[in-house]
């Protein structure tokens, strides 16, 4: 079954620091992946995705994330963090096989980044 | 529209009244998703619209939970006889194709 874990509910980082959010994910064909950021009172905004390719993904903000199809990960990754990166991380996938059409996006993560 | 649109951006309604949330998706946007999110969690699927083909309802939680997009554009999410456990944020997105999706600002939604 497609599934997407965000192992880490919350994330603590200090600012400056480099920071990492995890992500792995289950499908039975070929992944797209997305990760999303939400901020207080707002909807969700897109900050990069994988289809093909580089498996080095850079996004919105200064994020990038690394996919790795042998651990099935797609960790967001940004080398030093800011206050104002502080919010709720989603990532999500899309498989190439069986249902295209839904979107599987995991629990979410907090990211903390402390002055 | 340049983003997805959402009204009305916050709702208080009382017990056992019917709502109606709109969605107005990007422009040109063939596929049309609505999710609910309650406070602080993760998303849950609702329903999945995508040009004329029949939508995806696997998501809804309830007989008292429809959608429906006219013209293949605008949607409305209605929700009859709402429960307070009915009380969240409710997100649309659209997307072209197989591309990503774009997430509106939201509905919240409080049942008192």
């Amino acid at each position: 079954a497609q599934s997407v874990a965000q192992p880490e509910d919350q994330v603590n980082v200090a600012e400056g620091n480099p920071l990492t959010v995890k992500c792995t994910y289950s499908v039975s064909g070929n992944p797209y992946l997305f990760w999303y950021v939400q901020y207080p009172n707002r909807g969700l905004q897109f900050l990069l995705k994988y289809i093909t390719g580089d498996n080095l993904v850079k996004g919105s903000y200064g994020f990038e994330a690394e996919f790795n199809k042998s651990q099935t990960s797609f960790h967001l990754k940004k080398p030093s963090a800011l206050v104002s990166d502080s919010a709720l991380y989603f990532c999500a996938v899309r498989d190439t096989d069986g249902n295209f059409n839904k979107f599987y996006f995991g629990s979410g993560t907090k990211l903390n980044v402390k002055p | 529209g340049a983003g997805v649109s959402q009204s009305p951006s916050n709702k208080v309604t009382e017990k056992g009244k019917d709502v109606e949330l709109r969605c107005d998706p990007i422009s040109g946007h063939t596929a049309l998703y609505w999710y609910r999110q309650s406070l602080g969690q993760g998303l849950e699927f609702l329903i999945y619209f995508q040009g004329n083909s029949a939508p995806d309802k696997s998501g809804l939680p309830s007989d008292r939970f429809s959608a429906e997009r006219t013209g293949g554009s605008v949607s409305t999410l209605t929700i009859q006889r709402t429960q307070q456990e009915d009380s969240a944020v409710y997100l649309c997105a659209s997307s072209l194709g197989s591309s990503t999706i774009y997430f509106g600002e939201g509905s919240w939604l409080t049942v008192v």
